[in-house]
């Protein structure tokens, strides 16, 4: 268990829909990270939060929203969802904005219908 | 840009050891990881590797070499548990993302 809890763990929606993914890092990390992982795919970064402040982005769709509050919890939101937004999203924490090891949840599955 | 080419499968058989390299670009570095990931599962954590030379923890080492923008994972004794996914990954400069490869199948046979 690494601490990092993420919810739902499944989602299953139809296409055009909007879904919430929700991520609680470790006690005590600052940062959070939103990872996308299609099949059979790497990991594509989507954006980094530092105490509560966008700290890097990658090449996160515009229909893609993420923030994270002041209680360090980060809500990643999904939405106008077409068919290959169909993956496995992870979320990460780390204590601090450079770190070089990551604590992973156990991720969210999205499935588009 | 940032990117990272590590080979899409290997195999090896129980108890034997086996070489995992990755080779990046990137405008600067700020360190290189190593993550395992079993099917269905997330990814943990294994090594991490800022200056050049070799890391060893327990039965994995992990090895760099800035010049040549390389790194390897090795992996001893090997048990058919480490059949996985591994994952190299690159941080280009204090305020950049950090980026995954795609990853390295690996299969152990009895």
């Amino acid at each position: 268990d690494s601490g990092v809890t993420q919810t739902p763990k499944h989602l299953i929606t139809a296409t055009g829909q909007r879904v919430t993914l929700r991520c609680s890092p470790r006690s005590g990390d600052l940062s959070v990270y939103w990872y996308q992982q299609s099949l059979d795919q790497g990991l594509q970064f989507l954006i980094q939060y530092y105490n509560g402040e966008e700290r890097a982005k990658g090449n996160i769709l515009e229909r893609f929203s993420a923030q994270q509050f002041p209680d360090l919890h980060s809500e990643l939101n999904l939405s106008s969802l077409e068919l290959g937004d169909s993956a496995l999203y992870f979320c990460a924490s780390s204590v601090g904005a450079d770190a070089g090891e990551l604590f992973f949840g156990e991720g969210s599955r999205l499935t588009v219908l | 840009g940032q990117s990272l080419e590590q080979p899409s499968e290997v195999t090896a058989v129980e108890g034997a050891i086996v070489q995992i390299n990755c080779t990046y670009q990137t405008s600067g570095f700020y360190g290189l990881s190593w993550y395992q990931q079993h099917d269905g599962g997330a990814p943990t954590f294994l090594s991490y590797n800022a200056l050049d030379g070799l890391e060893e923890t327990g039965r994995f080492s992990s090895f760099l070499s800035r010049s040549d923008s390389y790194g390897y994972l090795l992996l001893q004794e090997l048990q058919m548990k480490d059949s996985a996914s591994y994952f190299c990954a690159v941080k280009g400069n204090r305020d950049d993302k950090i980026i995954f490869g795609k990853g390295t199948r690996l299969h152990i046979l009895p």
